[in-house]
């Protein structure tokens, strides 16, 4: 069954460093995403990928965050300055177009901030 | 705003029992729902999605509803098995835009031998 693949499976990054997740999203879905689960709290929703270009952003997603689909088949996501907050689990999900096709989701990157 | 609400938080029971887990949300305006599990420390293996013109689906001993005019869905587990053991989560997404999903903050599930 196709996969979505994250890499690394654990990074741990000193505040103010930056820090690219990656992910490579099942090859025929089109819809991208990452969402960040904080220990204890809910998943909640970052950002989503479509097209190319960003389609829809949470309160979250601030200026700090970027993605890029730089080859066509990689997804990243970029944390320009970690602060101690962003520690957390990162999940990227892939989707195909239709609504009786649900999301995939990788095993996530656990990033911790010291 | 949507809001996903799961009962119980936790839930344990004996091995062989059934059991059901609920998920409420309040707008009815979704495009599909999905079921995930979770491992402890892992990731999200999803385990049913109904469309919203849908009623249930059926997956081995899971079975999912929905009353999408009530906002609410249960995923029944029929003859538990210790291996069953993980937090639940349900999500919606909504129609308009890309359709990013809504989670609750999952059911805490221990069978016991």
């Amino acid at each position: 069954e196709p996969e979505v693949t994250q890499t690394p499976s654990h990074q741990v990054t000193q505040m103010g460093q930056e820090v690219i997740l990656r992910c490579v999203p099942i090859s025929n879905h089109l819809y991208f995403y990452w969402y960040r689960q904080i220990l204890g709290q809910k998943v909640e929703f970052l950002v989503s990928f479509y097209n190319n270009e960003i389609s829809e952003k949470s309160e979250i997603f601030d200026d700090q965050f970027s993605v890029e689909r730089p080859d066509g088949s990689n997804f990243t996501l970029k944390i320009r300055s970690t602060k101690l907050e962003d520690s957390a689990m990162y999940f990227c999900a892939s989707r195909a177009e239709g609504a009786g096709y649900g999301y995939t989701f990788g095993s996530g990157t656990r990033l911790t901030v010291v | 705003k949507q809001e996903v609400t799961q009962i119980p938080a936790a839930l344990s029971v004996p091995e062989g029992e059934n059991l059901v887990l609920n998920c409420s949300f309040t707008d009815s305006a979704i495009y599909n729902l999905q079921w995930f599990r979770q491992d402890p420390g892992k990731g999200l293996t999803s385990l049913l999605l109904i469309q919203s013109s849908q009623r249930e689906q059926t997956s081995g001993r899971l079975n999912a509803s929905l009353d999408k005019s009530s906002g609410r869905s249960t995923l029944y587990i029929a003859a538990s098995q210790p291996g069953d053991s993980a937090t639940y989560l349900c999500a919606v997404s909504r129609i308009q835009g890309a359709q990013k999903l809504v989670f609750g903050q999952g059911t805490r599930l221990t069978i016991n031998p």
